[in-house]
């Protein structure tokens, strides 16, 4: 079945940085890969998806990257601020597979 | 639109106990699942339904039974509670059955097995 491996689990950035996350996954079928937000105590909710149809997607600040032949995508969230610090997690689904493999999740600290 | 509502927001269960975590959305949603959050672990899928009358297993299912009657209800039992089984339940639904839409998250359940 589908693997997702997510790397740094923890991250720490200055104020005004980049911060860079990266997944593997391991199914060459899937096709969508959602990054979801998780800020301390509260519920996962999506910042980004992508598509295995486009190689890069950008939301402002936040961006996504794909490589459907190395088979990894990359989240990297540009001049940081606070309230960016959260737990953040890749995903990787197929259509009409049903399931969606999470990764392991990466704390992500902004220093003011 | 309340979205995904989950209840209770917390429980404690002695070993050996059951409960159902109850789970409902309002947006008529065809794809609800529910996932188990760990520490170090991210997020793993226990069971799905891609429609009312219709459930399969995800990742992690041994302990744990759903049903699907409704297309807004989605509740997870677990038949004799164990300490493993601690943890923060969430329960997710997206609109169509592929499964490849965002899903939406309730609040979550954070269960703790004595």
């Amino acid at each position: 079945g589908e693997n997702v491996e997510q790397h740094p689990s923890t991250l720490s950035v200055q104020e005004g940085d980049s911060a860079v996350i990266k997944c593997t996954y391991s199914d060459s079928a899937s096709n969508y890969f959602p990054w979801y937000k998780q800020e301390l105590g509260k519920r996962p909710q999506l910042i980004i998806d992508i598509r295995s149809n486009v190689g890069e997607k950008k939301d402002q600040r936040i961006a996504v990257t794909l490589n459907k032949t190395a088979k990894h995508f990359s989240l990297h969230i540009t001049e940081t601020q606070p309230e960016d610090s959260a737990v953040y997690f890749c995903a990787a689904s197929v259509t009409g597979g049903f399931k969606t493999i999470f990764g392991a999740g990466t704390r992500l600290f902004v220093k003011a | 639109n309340a979205g995904v509502t989950q209840t209770p927001k917390f429980q404690v269960l002695k070993t050996g106990q059951s409960m159902t975590l109850q789970c409902a959305q309002d947006m008529n949603h065809e794809y609800m699942s529910w996932y188990r959050q760990d520490p170090g672990m991210g997020l793993r899928l226990i069971h799905y339904s891609v429609g009312a009358g219709i459930t399969d297993q995800g990742e992690v299912p041994n302990g744990y039974n759903v049903s699907r009657s409704t297309t807004e209800d989605f509740p997870l039992r677990l038949l004799s509670a164990a300490p493993s089984q601690t943890s923060v339940y969430f329960c997710a639904s997206s609109l169509d059955r592929a499964n490849n839409q965002p899903q939406h998250f309730g609040d979550g359940t954070r269960l703790s097995i004595l």
